[in-house]
C-alpha cells in the first residue's frame, strides 16, 4: 500500500538553526500540507500546497517557515531560525486529485525538538 | 472560528467491552467528517469517513460512527474492542467554507486491557 514517508523520524537541533524536514508523498497525489502537533495540544494546520503554490497556511505559519517542492517527489518544510516552541510532532499529509474532496493520508511524522 | 471537541482524553477498557468516543464540532456550513487512529509509533491511519448519503458509516477494524447533523456529532463506536485497539483516535472535519484542510479533535487515547 503506498505511503507517505517523512524523514528524519526525529531531530534535535538548537534555537536559532534552521531545519528542514522532509517528505515523499504518494507518487499520484497533488494536494500536500504540513500539520503539527505541540505535546498535549491538538493537530494544527500549517499550510497546504497545490499545483507548485500555497494554497492556504494558517496563522502559525509565518515568515520563518517555507515549503518547497524541489524535485516533483519531495515536499519539505524550512524552518528559517527555529525558536523553544517550534518544538512539536510535525506531520505531512497528501492526497489525490479527484473530484470532490478525499481522504487526506499522513506520514509517520517528524518529532523536531529545540533545545 | 471552527473548532472540534473530543470528550474523553483517556479512555481504559477490557478486551470485548464497547467503545465509543464522542465528537462534536462547530456549526461551519457542509462538514466532511473523519476519525483518524495512531497506533503506537505508527502514521495517522484512515479509520473512516463521511462524506454524503447514510449517516451510518462502516470502517475498517470493525469501527463505525454516526453523523447526527442537529448534534454536530460524529461519535465513534465498537461493540467489542480487542488488545489490539489501543491507541490515540482523532476525529478530523473538513469544513468545505474554509478550504480543503482538516481541523482536528484533541484526540482520545484509548488503553485495551488484556
Amino acid at each position: 500500500e503506498p505511503e507517505v514517508t517523512q524523514t528524519p523520524s526525529h531531530q534535535v537541533t538548537q534555537m536559532g538553526q534552521e531545519v528542514i524536514l522532509r517528505c515523499v508523498p504518494i507518487s499520484n497525489h497533488l494536494y500536500f500540507y504540513w500539520y503539527r502537533q505541540i505535546l498535549g495540544q491538538k493537530v494544527e494546520f500549517l499550510v497546504s500546497f497545490y499545483n507548485n503554490e500555497i494554497s492556504e497556511k494558517s496563522e502559525i505559519f509565518d515568515d520563518q517557515f517555507s515549503v518547497e517542492r524541489p524535485d516533483g517527489s519531495n515536499f519539505t518544510l524550512k524552518i528559517r531560525s527555529t525558536k523553544l516552541e517550534d518544538s512539536a510532532m510535525y506531520f505531512c499529509a497528501s492526497r489525490s486529485n479527484t473530484q470532490g474532496f478525499t481522504e487526506a493520508f499522513f506520514g509517520q511524522g517528524t518529532r523536531l525538538t529545540v533545545v | 472560528a471552527q473548532s472540534v471537541s473530543q470528550h474523553n482524553h483517556h479512555v481504559i477498557l477490557s478486551e470485548a467491552a464497547s467503545l465509543e468516543l464522542g465528537c462534536n464540532y462547530s456549526y461551519g456550513g457542509t462538514v466532511n467528517l473523519f476519525w483518524y487512529v495512531q497506533y503506537p509509533g505508527q502514521h495517522l491511519q484512515l479509520l473512516l469517513k463521511y462524506f454524503s448519503g447514510d449517516p451510518l458509516v462502516k470502517g475498517i477494524k470493525g469501527f463505525e460512527a454516526e453523523f447526527i447533523k442537529s448534534k454536530f456529532s460524529f461519535n465513534l463506536r465498537k461493540p467489542s474492542v480487542q488488545w489490539s485497539d489501543t491507541a490515540e483516535y482523532f476525529c478530523a472535519v473538513n469544513y468545505k467554507a474554509a478550504g480543503n484542510k482538516l481541523t482536528f479533535g484533541g484526540g482520545t487515547r484509548v488503553l485495551v486491557k488484556p
